[in-house]
C-alpha cells in the first residue's frame, strides 16, 4: 500500500508570494491533516479535512487555507508569504472515523523556504 | 506552561542499552497517546499508538501511559545505531479525526556504536 505523498518536496519563494502544497493520502483514508514544523515551535496543527469539509483548525492566521477534493487529495495554500513561514509542512492521513484506531500517518513533507 | 513537555536532549547512550523517553502533559482530557520517530529531513513515522492508561509492547518498543500522573514513556530495548533519531510524543483528546494532535518538541536520541 502506497504511503502519503506530498509535492513538491522543496520550494523556495520570496516574501509576498503565495504557495500551494499538495498531499495525496493513503488509499481508503478520508481524513487529511496539515502540520507546520519549525525548530522553534515544533509540530503545530494547521487544519484537518474530512470528506471535503474542514473539521478543525489550529491557531494560524487566515493566510493559511486548504481544501480537499472528492478523491481525498488535499491542498494547502499560504498567501502573502512571510519569512516566518519557512518550515517543513507535513500532511497526515487517517481513516477519519470516530472512535479508536484512528492513527495518523505522515508524508515526507514539503520544505518551504521564504527569502 | 506548555501543554506537552519533552526533554529535547540530546540523549546519548551506548548500543544495546535500554532507552527511556518521556513526556508530561497538562490537559487531563488527552486520551490517545502516540510516539513517532523522525529521521533528519524525513516525515514522522508512527511507532506506538495507545489509548488511556496502561502498557503496550511491540517488538523492542514498550509504551506506558500513566494518566493519573499525566506522564507517558517509551522504552527501547537492545538499542541500535539505527534508532538514532528524534522521538516525538503526541496526544489527542478524542478518537475521531476532528482534533489535531498536540506534539512535544521531541527528544534527539543518539545511539553510540
Amino acid at each position: 500500500k502506497a504511503g502519503v505523498t506530498q509535492t513538491p518536496r522543496y520550494l523556495i519563494k520570496t516574501r509576498g508570494q503565495q504557495v500551494t502544497l499538495s498531499c495525496s493520502p493513503i488509499s481508503g483514508h478520508r481524513s487529511v491533516s496539515w502540520y507546520q514544523q519549525t525548530p522553534g515551535q515544533g509540530l503545530q496543527f494547521l487544519f484537518e479535512y474530512f470528506s471535503e469539509t474542514q473539521r478543525n483548525k489550529g491557531n494560524f492566521p487566515g493566510r493559511f487555507s486548504g481544501r480537499q477534493f472528492s478523491n481525498s487529495r488535499s491542498e494547502m495554500n499560504v498567501s502573502t508569504l512571510e519569512l516566518g513561514d519557512s518550515a517543513l509542512y507535513l500532511c497526515a492521513s487517517s481513516k477519519g472515523d470516530s472512535g479508536s484506531g484512528n492513527e495518523q500517518f505522515f508524508g515526507p513533507g514539503t520544505r518551504l523556504t521564504v527569502l | 506552561q506548555k501543554e506537552v513537555e519533552q526533554d529535547p536532549g540530546p540523549l546519548s547512550v551506548p548500543e544495546g542499552a535500554i532507552v527511556s523517553l518521556n513526556c508530561t502533559y497538562s490537559n487531563s482530557a488527552f486520551q490517545y497517546f502516540m510516539w513517532y520517530r523522525q529521521y533528519s529531513r524525513k516525515g514522522p513515522e508512527l511507532l506506538m499508538y495507545t489509548y488511556s492508561s496502561g502498557n503496550k509492547e511491540d517488538g523492542r518498543f514498550t509504551a506506558q501511559v500513566d494518566k493519573s500522573s499525566k506522564y507517558i514513556s517509551l522504552f527501547i530495548r537492545d538499542s541500535q545505531p539505527s534508532d538514532s533519531a528524534t522521538y516525538l510524543c503526541a496526544m489527542r483528546d478524542t478518537g475521531g479525526g476532528a482534533d489535531g494532535l498536540t506534539f512535544g518538541k521531541g527528544t534527539h536520541l543518539i545511539i553510540q556504536p
